[in-house]
């Protein structure tokens, strides 16, 4: 099956910094890759995705890029807000299953 | 707000026990997707239900199964409940035609512990 590796796996930023995280999946057949953003006590929730046919999307202060070749893809926030503050996890999926394989997550901090 | 409810809250049960989540779905989310998120960890796929029928399943065993409901309802049951189990338990719905890989809604999700 599918396996997803994600770093780093805590991360503080001072505010109005920029933040990355990186995720490597193994299965090449993987074709849909969300990232999810989960603060304390409550669901994961939807921040951005990008499907294999593209390498980048954009929404405001976040970005995702996809490197279908090294099988890896990465979340980009600018600009960052104590808001932003929480885990983040990132996900592949493939067709026929559309079931999610999730990274361990990221604990992100951003410091006022 | 994803429109996803879960029920209830947080659970407490004792080991041996059984238990039944429930998960109410968007409006013509077909898929329901449950997941167990150990503390510290990402969520792990448990099964999924398209149209009442389970339509994959992870490493899970029998003990945990569930059912999908025609008015977008839907139930994870767990039996002979082991201290493991303790976990978060989130359901996710997606409009979810078979075979594609529609966008996935989470609920709030249902803390379970077992003792």
């Amino acid at each position: 099956g599918e396996n997803v590796e994600q770093h780093p796996s805590t991360l503080s930023v001072q505010e109005g910094d920029s933040a990355v995280i990186k995720c490597t999946y193994s299965d090449s057949a993987s074709n849909y890759f969300p990232w999810y953003k989960q603060e304390l006590g409550k669901g994961p929730q939807l921040i951005i995705d990008i499907r294999s046919n593209v390498g980048e999307k954009k929404d405001q202060r976040i970005a995702v890029t996809l490197n279908k070749t090294a099988k890896h893809f990465s979340l980009h926030i600018t600009e960052t807000q104590p808001e932003d503050s929480a885990v983040y996890f990132c996900a592949a999926s493939f067709g026929g299953a559309n079931n999610l394989f999730f990274g361990t997550g990221t604990r992100l901090t951003v410091i006022p | 707000e994803t429109g996803v409810t879960q029920s209830p809250t947080h659970l407490i049960k004792t080991r041996g026990q059984q238990v039944t989540l429930r998960c109410s779905s968007q409006s013509g989310h077909n898929t329901v997707s449950w997941y167990q998120q150990a503390l510290g960890q990402g969520p792990q796929f448990i099964f999924q239900y398209y149209r009442e029928e389970e339509n994959g399943r992870g490493n899970f065993p029998p003990r945990f199964s569930g059912l999908q409901f025609p008015n977008y309802s839907s139930e994870l049951n767990v039996n002979a409940l082991e201290l493991d189990d303790s976990a978060l338990y989130l359901c996710a719905s997606s409009l979810g035609a078979s075979g594609s890989t529609d966008t996935q809604y989470f609920g709030p999700g249902t803390r379970l512990t077992v003792l």
